[in-house]
């Protein structure tokens, strides 16, 4: 199972574009990179998924290089709401698959 | 996508004593998590529930602390058994809907248990 690292805290201010990275070296060839979010006393949340290249939702927008080693988290104008840990993971779709969690990046964004 | 109902929302237990976590969701899945989260820190995977057959758990989880129970494809227990502080931390149901088309996974609003 790839493992995964991102910068464990941010700053940003309301307004702003904040980009999250995170390395994942051992990346396998049918591994996805996914991107949660969790508030406290919450359940983490799906925010966007991608394989390569980039994907873009209504949230936020994933960029993936050709080589898949890392991936970075663009949420588009923060606001106060936004401040939340966000955990990236890698893992295979099937019937096995677990998610391994790391410590996620804690965004906080202030007025 | 899936609803997960997760109950109770918290509680407040003397140790020694059992809690039974209950987690219903609202579409049938093969497989459904359970994970610890401790204050501040990343979610733990405990065990995967399968339904019809035995629970699968992780390395440091033992299903005499930790019994499951999968009686069909929507409902899953998990007891935390003979409880001590160490056991006070947030506990988590979480599904993967195969009808999503990304697999992401749903999680339930969480238990916060505090053990005194």
């Amino acid at each position: 199972l790839a493992k995964t690292t991102q910068p464990i805290s941010m700053d940003s201010y309301e307004g702003q574009e904040v980009n999250i990275t995170c390395s994942h070296n051992n990346i396998a060839t049918n591994d996805y990179i996914t991107w949660y979010q969790q508030f406290p006393s919450q359940g983490p949340r799906f925010i966007i998924q991608g394989y390569k290249t980039k994907v873009t939702n209504e949230v936020a927008s994933l960029f993936i290089p050709a080589d898949r080693k890392s991936s970075t988290l663009s949420l588009p104008r923060v606001s106060l709401s936004d401040t939340a840990v966000y955990y990236c993971l890698v893992a295979a779709a099937g019937n096995n698959r677990k998610l391994i969690w790391g410590l996620g990046t804690s965004l906080a964004v202030n007025p | 996508s899936a609803v997960i109902s997760q109950k109770p929302s918290r509680d407040i237990c003397q140790r020694g004593t059992s809690l039974t976590i209950q987690c219903q969701v609202d579409s049938q899945v093969t497989m459904m998590f359970w994970y610890r989260q401790q204050p501040g820190q990343s979610l733990t995977l405990i065990a995967t529930a399968n339904q019809g057959s035995e629970a699968t758990y992780e390395s440091g989880f033992v299903i005499d602390k930790f019994p499951i129970s999968r009686p069909n494809l929507t409902f899953s227990t998990l007891t935390v058994s003979n409880m001590s502080p160490e056991d006070s931390s947030i506990y988590l149901c979480s599904v993967e809907d195969p009808g999503s088309p990304t697999l992401e996974a749903f999680f339930g609003q969480g238990t916060r248990l505090t053990v005194v």
